[in-house]
């Protein structure tokens, strides 16, 4: 069965201090991992797409990374406008179907 | 090019009553999916409609039914509802092998 695990749950940060989010997975046939941010009573929005083990992907402060049995999501010098819950998801070569991780939630301290 | 739409945005229902929740598809998307998402939890797959059949379902009972439309709108049903039922309800659509969805903003069920 598919699965996908997060850790930290959540995650407290000063302005400006890097970390990392972690995403490990299990999944018969990688087809893409995605990463989602997803702010309080909307829906997800869309990251990043990563296909195969060694891509990297970046957009302003973040930067994701992907191996074959995890993925991080690196977060450099953050603010507060990054506190959101972050997702991360696995899609199957066997079907469309995503299946989501139970996310992180992050929150950047000014 | 405009993005999904739900209606309505937020609901309250009484425990036994039945629902329907709307969604608009991506313009040029014709697979939608349907996710349950409770508070704290991640989104949980529903079950994803593809020319107007469904063509996959996750862990949920048959009184959790959809129909998608002609024109790739879609409606999720729920019948007896149960209080469990209180979640975010999110609509996604995409083409078909294609990687990553376009989500709505959701419908915020409550069940009393």
């Amino acid at each position: 069965e598919d699965q996908v695990t997060q850790s930290p749950e959540a995650l407290r940060l000063q302005e400006g201090e890097s970390s990392s989010l972690n995403c490990s997975y299990t999944v018969s046939g990688l087809r893409g991992l995605f990463w989602y941010r997803q702010d309080p009573g909307k829906g997800p929005e869309f990251l990043f797409t990563l296909y195969s083990a060694g891509e990297e992907k970046e957009k302003e402060r973040l930067k994701a990374t992907l191996t074959k049995k995890e993925s991080f999501l690196h977060i450099t010098a953050p603010k507060p406008e990054d506190s959101a819950t972050y997702l991360c998801a696995v899609q199957s070569v066997r079907d469309d179907k995503i299946i989501f991780g139970k996310g992180t939630r992050l929150h950047i301290l000014p | 090019e405009t993005g999904v739409t739900q209606s309505p945005t937020h609901l309250i229902k009484t425990r036994g009553q039945q629902v329907t929740l709307r969604c608009s598809s991506q313009s040029g998307h014709n697979t939608v999916s349907w996710y349950q998402q409770a508070l704290g939890q991640g989104p949980q797959f529903i079950f994803q409609y593809y020319r107007e059949e469904e063509n996959g379902r996750g862990n949920f009972p048959p009184r959790f039914s959809g129909l998608q439309f002609p024109n790739y709108s879609s409606e999720l049903n729920v019948n007896a509802l149960e209080l469990d039922d209180s979640a975010l309800y999110l609509c996604a659509s995409s083409l078909p092998q294609n990687y990553g969805y376009t989500f709505g903003s959701g419908t915020r069920l409550t069940v009393v």
